[in-house]
């Protein structure tokens, strides 16, 4: 089984100011890591995600998280945000191999850009 | 990224009627479903997970009885919230994925359930 602490439930930050939402997880078995963006009354759409390889992955608008296996992390990051980043993020993880079909989700952070 | 349809995006409904909703994948076949709910600022709690052809396998905690799942094709799962109660009124997300673990899992957009 695995869980996810996002430790932040909210996150004010001025435009253009860097931010760093924070997920660490917990599991007993190798790991496959996601963060999802959530816009108010909308499902949720993946942000970006980890696999395999490379520790750093990045989105095409800007975000970029760290793969922390000591840690037990995946922070999500962005050097710059923008009023349109204003939303609910969840990180989740869910098991890597054959079977591991289930996400399980933190609790969310809610990022709030300040214009 | 492929697209998962969730129908309606609202429903209203008395309390004591049966509601249904919808999940389509619309450009790939789903070999696995799920259904979850969010309450208010808070997370997505997993309800249960289903695949085509077979009974959906539910979390502890959620009744069986209460919210049917039917997962009859590679493209469509349904949730009926049966006798629905004003303390079943939440958010419910449906998400598919393709294949394998680790492959993107894509969601709908959601179904606001208000029971009065």
């Amino acid at each position: 089984a695995q869980s996810v602490t996002q430790l932040d439930s909210q996150v004010p930050v001025f435009e253009e100011a860097p931010v760093e939402l924070r997920c660490n997880y917990s599991s007993s078995v190798s790991v496959y890591l996601f963060w999802y963006v959530q816009y108010p009354n909308q499902g949720l759409q993946l942000l970006l995600k980890y696999l395999s390889g490379s520790t750093l992955v990045k989105s095409i608008n800007g975000f970029e998280a760290e793969f922390n296996k000591s840690q037990t992390s995946f922070h999500l990051r962005k050097p710059s945000v923008h009023i349109s980043d204003t939303a609910e993020y969840f990180c989740a993880v869910s098991g890597a191999g054959a079977g591991s079909y289930q996400l399980t989700f933190g609790k969310g952070t809610k990022l709030s850009v300040i214009p | 990224g492929a697209v998962v349809s969730q129908h309606p995006s609202r429903v209203i409904c008395k309390s004591g009627t049966s509601v249904k909703i919808e999940c389509r994948s619309l450009d790939f076949q789903a070999t696995t479903m799920f259904w979850y709910r969010q309450f208010p600022k808070q997370s997505l709690m997993l309800m249960a997970t289903s695949n085509e052809g077979s009974k959906a396998t539910y979390e502890q905690g959620v009744e069986k009885d209460k919210f049917l799942i039917n997962h009859a094709s590679l493209t469509l799962s349904t949730l009926t919230v049966t006798s629905a109660h004003p303390e079943d009124s939440s958010f419910y997300i449906c998400s598919a994925r393709e294949g394998a673990a680790g492959t993107e899992a894509f969601f709908g957009q959601g179904t606001r359930l208000t029971v009065v």
